[in-house]
Parts: structure tokens; C-alpha cells; sequence
């Protein structure tokens, strides 16, 4: 059983551009998360998602930053126009059912983006 | 106030000795919690959930004091392969999203 992908690992971009980081979960998980994680800090919530639905996007940045979960094929998060702010290590996680007492995350290899 | 907080480390100890990290948190709400590891540059993984009882697994013990809303995990006879980041994460019902604290570095030294 495949672990949670993440492609690409490494993105460089430069600033105004766009980038797509993919996420599979897990094989019979339905639940997704996206995590940013700055250097020297731990990881940041950014949003949670079912198939074809936005649960919760609280820790989204308002302005910029997309999320999906197509029906069929990976979660994608976008980031439009990104600044050098930007630059960070971004994780997908997946869960079989929603995350609650005892469930566990499983985690991505991250994704890491360079804005130059 | 940060909802999870942790010893901000470094912890350089020596092979064989045991090493405590402490993780405290602020919202009173939360049910479950756990303890990652994370390699430099690598993605966290559950190292343990951790239980109201205790629990332990091996050289590792963790903890909770829902009373104080604490955490700690316990590292008994350090080996070289323990050097990692350590998470506390604690998880509530009323969100869907797992908090995690900043992490404390531990290196194990020969």
C-alpha cells in the first residue's frame, strides 16, 4: 500500500509566478490536509478536505491560495503570484475517516517551494 | 499565547542517556494527542499516540496530565538513531485540524 505522494518535491518559482503541488493520499482515504512549514517552525493547519469538498480553510491565506479535491485524481493546492514568503516546506496528509480522538495522519514527503 | 508549546531544545545528550521533552497546551478542549518524529528535511510520522493511562512502546514513554494540559515523552537509553525533531500534537473535537508545537531537537551523541 502506497503511502501518502506528494509531487513535485522540490518547485522553484519566481515571484508573480504560479505553482500546483499534488497530493495522493493514501489508498482507501478520503481525507485530506495541507500543512505549510516555515523554517524553524512546526507545521501549520492550511485546510482540510473531502472529495469535492472544502471542510475547513481557516488556516488559508486569504488571498492567493487555492484548494482541491477533484472527484477523481489528487488533492491540488495553488498558489497564485507567489512572493518569496512563500518559500516553505508545504505536507499533505490523509486520514481514512475524519480526524478525531485516536485518528491518525499520515503524512506526505512535502513538497518544497523556492520563490526566488 | 501559542497552543502548543514545547521545550525549545536543542538537546545534545550523550548514547545511553534518558531525555525528557515537555509539551504544554492551551485549549482545554483537546482530545487526543500524539507525538511525531521528524528527520531533517523529512515528512513528521507518528511516533505515538498518547493516553490518558500512559503509555509505553519499547524505550519510549509518553504521557498526559489533562489536569495541567501537558505532555511529555520519556527516551530511555538514547541511541544515535533517536537524533530527530520530536512534535507534540494535540488534536480537538470542536476543529478538524491537528495543532502542532515548533518541535524540540534532539541529538544523540556518541
Amino acid at each position: 500500500n502506497a503511502g501518502v505522494m506528494q509531487n513535485p518535491r522540490h518547485l522553484v518559482r519566481r515571484r508573480g509566478q504560479e505553482a500546483r503541488l499534488r497530493c495522493s493520499p493514501m489508498k482507501g482515504h478520503s481525507h485530506v490536509y495541507w500543512y505549510r512549514q516555515l523554517p524553524e517552525e512546526g507545521l501549520k493547519f492550511m485546510v482540510y478536505l473531502q472529495k469535492e469538498n472544502i471542510i475547513d480553510e481557516s488556516g488559508m491565506p486569504k488571498e492567493r491560495f487555492s484548494a482541491e479535491f477533484p472527484k477523481e485524481g489528487p488533492s491540488i493546492l495553488r498558489i497564485q503570484q507567489v512572493v518569496r514568503g512563500d518559500s516553505a516546506a508545504y505536507f499533505c496528509a490523509s486520514s481514512p475517516l475524519g480526524t478525531g480522538p485516536g485518528e491518525t495522519q499520515y503524512f506526505g514527503p512535502g513538497t518544497r517551494l523556492l520563490v526566488l | 499565547r501559542k497552543e502548543v508549546e514545547q521545550d525549545p531544545g536543542p538537546f545534545n545528550v550523550p548514547e545511553g542517556a534518558t531525555v525528557a521533552f515537555n509539551c504544554t497546551y492551551s485549549n482545554s478542549a483537546s482530545q487526543s494527542f500524539f507525538w511525531y518524529r521528524q528527520d531533517c528535511r523529512k515528512e513528521p510520522k507518528l511516533l505515538m499516540s498518547v493516553y490518558s493511562s500512559g503509555n509505553e512502546d519499547g524505550r519510549f514513554t509518553a504521557q498526559l496530565n489533562r489536569a495541567s494540559q501537558y505532555i511529555s515523552l520519556l527516551i530511555r537509553d538514547s541511541k544515535l538513531s533517536d537524533s530527530a525533531t520530536y512534535l507534540c500534537v494535540v488534536n480537538s473535537l470542536m476543529d478538524n485540524d491537528m495543532r502542532f508545537g515548533a518541535g524540540t531537537r534532539l541529538t544523540v551523541k556518541p
